[in-house]
């Protein structure tokens, strides 16, 4: 049972066009929903993180979008760059984080 | 040196075989997490410790042993490897502020 749903798969997107990866969750417990970004041979790092008692967070380029009703959390990169080429994953926590299945973008010039 | 430290980086076992992937910390912190990732899965948790006398399964923990030696190092033990154990392995470690760090993960073949 995937917790964490997560998509599309893989995106493609020209640069400084808008890249949009979506999450849902099941789980009404959850209290922290933090997007990942892993770069080939490296650890995923943080990027950017929620909790669901603001709708919205900006960082720079990348935004996310929460929907507490829905049950469903957006990450938004503006002016993509191809810098931004990576695996990104969404995730939530109550005590240890659940991870989505990640989000292939590719960024072309 | 890096943060959370991950050996090794590569490793080629065979069927049957036991084999321990380590992980050290520098940061201090008391919670540290063992995930596989496979291709179209995303991560999944494969047991975590919130401290040293704390031992928890995750969602995929068949066929996986841990050892919380001391606060720094987590290990990870396949006790008789199979091939659909082949995956890259991350430890990470949580601090106050709910950020996990992952370390650069071990890519295990198991042949």
């Amino acid at each position: 049972q995937q917790q964490v749903k997560q998509s599309p798969q893989s995106l493609i997107v020209q640069k400084g066009g808008i890249s949009i990866i979506n999450c849902a969750y099941e789980n009404t417990a959850f209290d922290y929903f933090p997007w990942y970004q892993q770069f080939p041979g490296k650890g995923p790092a943080l990027l950017i993180a929620i909790r669901p008692d603001v709708s919205e967070k900006k960082e720079g380029r990348f935004t996310i979008s929460f929907n507490k009703s829905a049950k469903q959390f957006s990450l938004h990169i503006m002016d993509s760059q191809p810098g931004d080429s990576a695996t990104y994953f969404c995730a939530a926590s109550t005590d240890k984080l659940i991870f989505g299945t990640g989000t292939r973008l590719q960024v072309f010039p | 040196d890096a943060d959370v430290t991950q050996t090794p980086r590569n490793r080629i076992t065979k069927t049957g075989k036991r084999i321990m992937l380590e992980c050290s910390q520098t940061k201090g912190h008391d919670r540290m997490y063992w995930y596989r990732q496979d291709p179209g899965l995303g991560l999944r948790l494969i047991y975590y410790s919130f401290d040293v006398k704390d031992i928890n399964k995750g969602e995929i923990s068949d066929g996986y042993s841990v050892s919380r030696q001391a606060q720094a190092k987590f290990s990870l033990s396949l006790e008789s490897a199979i091939p659909n154990q082949t995956a890259l392995y991350f430890c990470a470690t949580q601090g106050e502020n709910y950020g996990y760090t992952f370390g650069s993960g071990t890519r295990l073949t198991v042949v």
